[in-house]
């Protein structure tokens, strides 16, 4: 099946600067890629996706960029603010198949 | 649109008990997937139910069963609970099975707790 991987697990920023997480995936059928944002006490909450004909989306502060020969992907967040401050999980989907998720990076906005 | 729901958000069990939790699927959507979390292994893939049929598995042994009713909710069951299986458990529901390229969209959770 498909592996995940994300790196850091941990990452602290101060506020206004950028963070940025990577994750690479093994099997080239994945096609959908989200991620997601969970804070304390609460469910995981998609902030931005990208699909597999796309290289690059971008919403706001948020951003999200795909390279499907080095089968990486990464979360790009500008202008950090505290309330950015969460555990952020990638994720890889093949078609037919669940969803693979990354072990998460808890992101620190130090104000 | 009403969002996904859990219920119920917390349950305290013991060793030995079984336990069913529920998930309410939003409005329209027909595939409901469940996932455990825990603070060591992230979010691990428990099963997937569409239009009443499983239909992915993940690796957790057979105490661990689910079903999907004609209206898209989904319950889950966990029979002999043991004290590994403290979790957070989450359901999450999208418009159509996965793998289609369709966003899933997650619950609450339900804080698992067995002593």
């Amino acid at each position: 099946g498909e592996n995940v991987e994300q790196h850091p697990s941990t990452l602290s920023v101060q506020e206004g600067d950028s963070a940025v997480i990577k994750c690479t995936y093994s099997d080239s059928a994945s096609n959908y890629f989200p991620w997601y944002k969970q804070e304390l006490g609460k469910g995981p909450q998609l902030i931005i996706d990208i699909r597999s004909n796309v290289g690059e989306k971008k919403d706001q502060r948020i951003a999200v960029t795909l390279n499907k020969t080095a089968k990486h992907f990464s979360l790009h967040i500008t202008e950090t603010q505290p309330e950015d401050s969460a555990v952020y999980f990638c994720a890889a989907s093949i078609p037919g198949n669940q969803f693979y998720f990354g072990t998460g990076t808890s992101l620190t906005v130090i104000p | 649109k009403a969002g996904v729901t859990q219920t119920p958000r917390y349950l305290i069990k013991t060793r030995g008990q079984q336990v069913t939790l529920s998930c309410s699927p939003i409005s329209g959507h027909r595939s409901v997937s469940w996932y455990q979390q825990t603070p060591g292994q992230g979010l691990q893939f428990l099963f997937e139910y569409f239009s009443e049929t499983q239909r992915n598995k993940g690796n957790f042994p057979g105490r661990f069963s689910g079903r999907q009713f004609s209206n898209s909710r989904s319950e889950m069951n966990v029979s002999t609970l043991e004290l590994g299986d403290s979790a957070l458990y989450l359901c999450a529901s999208s418009l159509a099975a996965s793998g289609g390229g369709d966003t899933q969209y997650f619950g609450p959770g339900t804080r698992l707790t067995v002593l």
